[in-house]
């Protein structure tokens, strides 16, 4: 089958580093997405990784490890505008097409 | 740019009675076009993909149905709701020729009373 696990929640102070982890066992892997949602919002892109290594954007940086079926999304320099769910996605060719399947997402919650 | 409109934002409907929602797309063609629901606490689950008018795949066999009638236009319908279908309902599309993300709308916030 298919299953993604992340955290459920975490917490950070303003201006720190914070490592959200995803792990993944799936089959047709053909990438891994982040996402942002904050409450009562509609999720916004943050990420795509297909290949293994650290992608760099900005504050955001995400990292995956094929091998392992292990992702991470690296925030830094945190802001009080970043508390919110973080979905970790990954694409997956399944029943003819390729999906996206989603992570039970990971609550940030940042303290001044 | 490319937009994406949902609508209502908001509803609140007794079980057992219809259901629809829509989802425009403005600004691209021929998009790939999704309905998602959100539980509470949970992950997005995937209920419907379209590729094309007409043209849909359904992931989980439920009292729930969609329609494509326009290239732009995806609806989610019900004839009978249950109290299980509450949660957040959102559409997203895809570029079939940028890029693999998907694009979220607003979403619809469905209370069964």
């Amino acid at each position: 089958g298919q299953n993604i696990d992340q955290p459920t929640e975490m917490t950070a102070t303003e201006g720190a580093i914070v490592q959200i982890n995803c792990t993944y066992q799936t089959s047709g892997f053909n990438g891994l997405f982040w996402y942002q949602q904050h409450a009562g919002e509609a999720p916004t892109f943050l990420s795509y990784n297909v290949l293994d290594g650290l992608e760099e954007k900005g504050r955001f940086s995400s990292f995956l490890s094929r091998s392992k079926g292990y992702s991470y999304l690296l925030l830094k320099e945190l802001q009080m505008k970043d508390s919110a769910s973080y979905l970790c996605a990954v694409r997956a060719f399944s029943g003819g097409y390729n999906k996206l399947i989603f992570g039970a997402g990971t609550r940030l919650a940042v303290h001044p | 740019s490319q937009t994406i409109h949902q609508w209502p934002a908001t509803l609140v409907q007794p079980v057992g009675s219809p259901l629809s929602l829509e989802c425009t797309v403005e600004g691209t063609s021929n998009p790939n076009l999704y309905w998602y629901r959100q539980a509470a606490g949970r992950g997005l689950q995937l209920l419907f993909y379209s590729v094309g008018i007409g043209q849909i795949s359904s992931e989980v066999p439920q009292n729930l149905s969609a329609s494509r009638p326009q290239d732009r236009q995806f609806i989610l319908s019900s004839k009978k709701l249950l109290l299980s279908d509450s949660g957040f309902y959102l559409c997203a599309w895809r570029s079939t020729t940028l890029s693999y993300e998907q694009y979220f709308g607003p979403g619809t916030r469905l209370t069964v009373t």
